[in-house]
């Protein structure tokens, strides 16, 4: 089946700093991904559509300046968590539009912000 | 807001079938049933997804009602392995631009050995 891949698995960085997580669809081409936030014990929240070529699509009440993202290829998107604070620890999870409108994921990355 | 309503918790006993519910009352014509599984901290896991027919796959079986408002999914020996918090999600099958799905919080499923 298709695959998604997401690097890095985990991430632990200082308050203020920038972290880039990346999402690659790796035997299909993926002209839509979607970027989700999870919080402990809760469920996944959707954050951004991302566009292949075009700019991405946030959800209300996610800041398009703090998580920046790029789908410059059919094959890769990132998620760049800017000036990241302690509240931005969280698992996210990227997932890619694929054949037959099955959404395939990522395995997540856990960041954590001390 | 999620359109299905799934219950909290469920437990199995490690090789009988798993029967997780849900139901979808306010399903429209044009939407599909998704059911896709979180094992702990990992991304999310394609199950099997249908329209009106039941559908059976390597993984599970889906059973829709025949109004479509509500259905089953069954892991017929369930594992060890297959706990797991189980997603039911309605969506159009062709999604345009955004075709995302709408997590609700599921149903977690332990099996127990």
């Amino acid at each position: 089946g298709a695959v998604v891949s997401q690097h890095p698995s985990w991430v632990i960085c200082k308050s203020g700093t920038s972290v880039k997580i990346e999402c690659r669809s790796l035997d299909f081409q993926a002209t839509t991904m979607f970027w989700y936030r999870q919080f402990p014990k809760q469920s996944l929240m959707l954050m951004a559509t991302s566009n292949e070529g075009s700019k991405a699509t946030y959800e209300q009440g996610v800041e398009k300046d703090k998580f920046l993202i790029n789908h410059a290829s059919l094959t890769l998107s990132t998620l760049t968590v800017t000036s990241a604070h302690p509240e931005d620890s969280s698992f996210y999870i990227c997932s890619a539009r694929g054949q037959g409108e099955k959404l395939f994921f990522g395995s997540g990355t856990q960041l954590s912000v001390l | 807001d999620a359109k299905t309503t799934q219950p909290t918790s469920m437990d199995c006993a490690e090789g009988r079938a798993a029967n997780l519910p849900c139901n979808h009352s306010t399903i429209s014509g044009n939407e599909y049933v998704y059911w896709y599984r979180q094992i702990h901290s990992q991304g999310p896991q394609y199950i099997i997804h249908g329209l009106k027919n039941n559908e059976t796959n390597e993984m599970a079986s889906l059973i829709i009602t025949e109004d479509r408002k509500s259905s089953t999914l069954i892991l017929p020996h369930a594992t060890l392995r297959d706990t797991a918090v189980y997603y039911c999600i309605v969506r159009v099958q062709y999604g345009g631009s955004q075709g995302n799905l709408i997590f609700g919080k599921g149903t977690k499923l332990s099996v127990k050995p």
